[in-house]
This record gives C-alpha cells, structure tokens and sequence, in this order.
C-alpha cells in the first residue's frame, strides 16, 4: 500500500489553463504539505493544513488554491497555469507538524 | 529564517568506500534535522533524523554526526552501494514545516 499518493503522475497543459493534483495519505497522520521542486531541485514549502486547517501559506500566487476536504486528502488547484509553474509537486505528510514528514511520488507539471 | 546548505553538488565515490556528505544550516535555535534520499523521478524518502540533544545517531549502514558550535551536520554511509547512488538532501524545521538544502548527487562507481 503506498502511504502518500498523488495524481496524476504527469500532467502536461497549456498556459491559461485550470488543472488539480490530488493527494492522499493513508497513514494516519494530522498534517499534510505541498512542496514545488524547481529544477535544479529545489525542494520549497508551498502549504501546510493541519487537521484540514491552513496553517502555512508561503507566499504563494493566489493561482495556487490548496483544499483539504478531510486529514486524508489535501489537493493543489492551479488557476491560469503560467510556464513558471512547471515543476515537480510533492506531497507530504506528518504525524503533526514538526514531525518526520514521508512524501509522495511526486506530479510532474509541464506547462507550454 | 532557517537555511539549510549542503557542501558539494556532487560527491563520486567507489562501491564500497564509505561517503561523508555535508550540510551546514544558520539558525543554533534549530532541534531537528531530517536526512532524505531521493532517487530520480520518486519523491524524497526518509533516511536517518537527530535531534539537537544529540551529537550522533546511527542507523543500518547510516550514521549523522551534529556539531552545534560550527552548526554542522553530515550524514556517513558504510559500504557504499550502488543503489545509494541518488541525490540526498538535508532538511531543518522551517515554521511548521522544512527547509531543504540545495542537495548533494551522491554517485557511486563501480
């Protein structure tokens, strides 16, 4: 059983459109992040919800639209795609926050 | 805010010699430190974490040492192996989350 997941895997789109990652743990855990790896790997925190709650925004575009329907799932809507926004996006989760966090396999964004 | 470095872009070492990689961070208020290994095109995975109580903790084939008077860490893999070939990172607490630093490709010859 994989712990985080994500979908899709690969997500390739235009600039200007609307697309959704998804993601979901099964651990148990209380926190979930979003992370944007660039590609010289760079690993940055995007957000963070506890128990469905924001509780870190790092001063991403307000494109950027996370929603956590319940602790299990918290995905990533993208408005306006624009070519910066490619990147790999990972999900994480926590037991709580500060804790040892497991990420997902990762989504793939290609915008052109 | 914390800021987490690593030493070398890329350390080449022979299967079976031991790997040292390194990492630097700024914050001395920093208590917890994560060690990740990721493989290309999987997201990062857990190795080893140590606490600032801690100057070393050792896991299979792994150990980390932390300094606090130079604010250092490093992670030493025995044996080195083939399959370790990946890119690792260090990671330190970030407001409720963390910092990664910038990664070192760790490549392993035969």
């Amino acid at each position: 059983d994989t712990a985080v997941s994500q979908t899709p895997k690969y997500l390739v789109t235009q600039m200007g459109n609307d697309k959704s990652i998804k993601c979901e743990q099964n651990l148990g855990h209380d926190t979930m992040y979003w992370y944007k790896q660039d590609s010289k790997k760079f690993l940055k925190i995007m957000f963070s919800y506890n128990n469905k709650e924001l509780i870190i925004n790092e001063t991403v575009p307000n494109r950027f639209s996370p929603k956590s329907p319940d602790k299990a799932h918290l995905n990533l809507h993208i408005n306006s795609l624009e070519l910066g926004d490619s990147a790999v996006y990972f999900c994480a989760s926590s037991r709580q926050s500060l804790e040892t966090q497991y990420f997902g396999p990762g989504t793939r964004l290609l915008v052109l | 805010g914390e800021s987490v470095g690593l030493h070398l872009p890329t350390l080449s070492v022979q299967e079976g010699d031991n790997s040292i990689i390194n990492c630097a961070y700024s914050n001395s208020a920093s208590d917890y430190f994560i060690w990740y290994k990721q493989e290309s095109g999987k997201g990062p995975q857990f190795i080893i974490d140590i606490r600032s109580n801690m100057d070393k903790r050792q896991g299979q084939r792994v150990t980390v040492l932390l300094n606090k008077t130079v604010k250092h860490l490093s992670l030493q893999i025995a044996a080195t192996q083939p399959g370790d070939s990946a890119v690792y990172f260090c990671a330190g607490p970030y407001k409720r989350a963390l910092t990664f630093g910038s990664g070192t490709r760790l490549q392993v010859q035969p």
